[in-house]
C-alpha cells in the first residue's frame, strides 16, 4: 500500500534530549514537508523540502532540524533548544509544490 | 500577509441538516485552494483541489465550490460519521508552502 508512515505515534521525551520523528513515503513525491499542530490551533509549517538535499525553513523552524537524504525519507529532530516541544506532529508529502499534500496519522511527542 | 480565515470556528448539526462553511483568503496569485477532513488524533485527509473561481467538486455529501476571495464546502444532509474537523489550505509561495485556515469543528447528532 502507497502511504506516508509516521513512527513512532507517541513518543515522551525528557527535556534537555533531542529526539528524531520518522517519516517515510513510498509515493514516489519530490515535496515533504513537517507540520506542528497544537490544540485549537491549525497547521503551521516547520520546513519543506522540494528535492533531495535541499530544503527550506518554513514559519516556525527554530529549534528544529531536518535532513533530506533519500527522496522517500524526511526525519525530523527536535532539539533541545525548542522551548515548548510538546505538540502533535504532521508530516505530508506531495507530487511537487503546489499540488495537493497528503498527510501520515502524526506523531504525538510530550515532554516529561 | 496571507492570510487564510474559517468560519465559523464549530458547528453543530442535527443529522439530516444542511449547512456550509466558509474558508475566506488572501493570497496574491492563488495557486489553488485544498480542504481536508481531520479526526481527533489523527492526520488531515485530502478531500478537494480548486483551481479557479466557479470551479465545484463533489463527494458524497460534501461539495466544495470557489470564489476569486473564498471558498464553501457543502455538507448536504449530514450524517453523524460527518464529524470532524474540516480545514482549508492556499499555497502562498511556488514552493509550495502551504497556509491552513484554524478549521470549523463539526459535529452531527442522530
Amino acid at each position: 500500500d502507497g502511504g506516508i508512515t509516521q513512527s513512532p505515534k507517541y513518543l515522551f521525551r525528557k527535556e534537555g534530549q533531542n529526539v528524531t520523528l520518522s517519516c517515510e513515503q513510498n509515493l514516489n513525491h519530490d515535496a515533504m514537508y513537517w507540520y506542528r499542530q497544537d490544540p485549537g490551533q491549525g497547521l503551521r509549517l516547520i520546513y519543506y523540502s522540494q528535492i533531495v538535499n535541499d530544503f527550506q525553513k518554513g514559519d516556525i523552524a527554530e529549534g528544529y532540524s531536518v535532513s533530506r537524504e533519500k527522496k522517500e525519507s524526511f526525519p525530523l529532530t527536535v532539539t533541545s533548544a525548542q522551548k515548548n516541544p510538546t505538540a502533535f506532529y504532521l508530516c505530508a508529502s506531495s507530487i511537487k509544490g503546489n499540488t495537493e499534500a497528503f498527510f501520515g496519522q502524526g506523531t504525538r511527542l510530550t515532554v516529561v | 500577509e496571507d492570510q487564510v480565515t474559517q468560519s465559523p470556528e464549530a458547528l453543530r448539526l442535527q443529522e439530516g441538516e444542511s449547512s456550509s462553511l466558509n474558508c475566506s483568503y488572501t493570497v496574491s496569485g492563488l495557486r489553488g485552494l485544498f480542504w481536508y477532513r481531520q479526526d481527533p488524533g489523527k492526520g488531515p485527509e485530502f478531500l478537494f483541489t480548486l483551481y479557479s473561481a466557479g470551479e465545484e467538486k463533489e463527494k458524497e455529501r460534501l461539495k466544495a465550490t470557489l470564489t476569486k476571495k473564498e471558498s464553501f464546502l457543502h455538507i448536504t444532509a449530514p450524517k453523524p460519521e460527518d464529524s470532524a474537523t474540516y480545514l482549508c489550505a492556499v499555497p502562498t509561495d511556488s514552493w509550495g508552502k502551504l497556509q491552513f485556515g484554524a478549521g470549523t469543528q463539526v459535529v452531527v447528532t442522530p
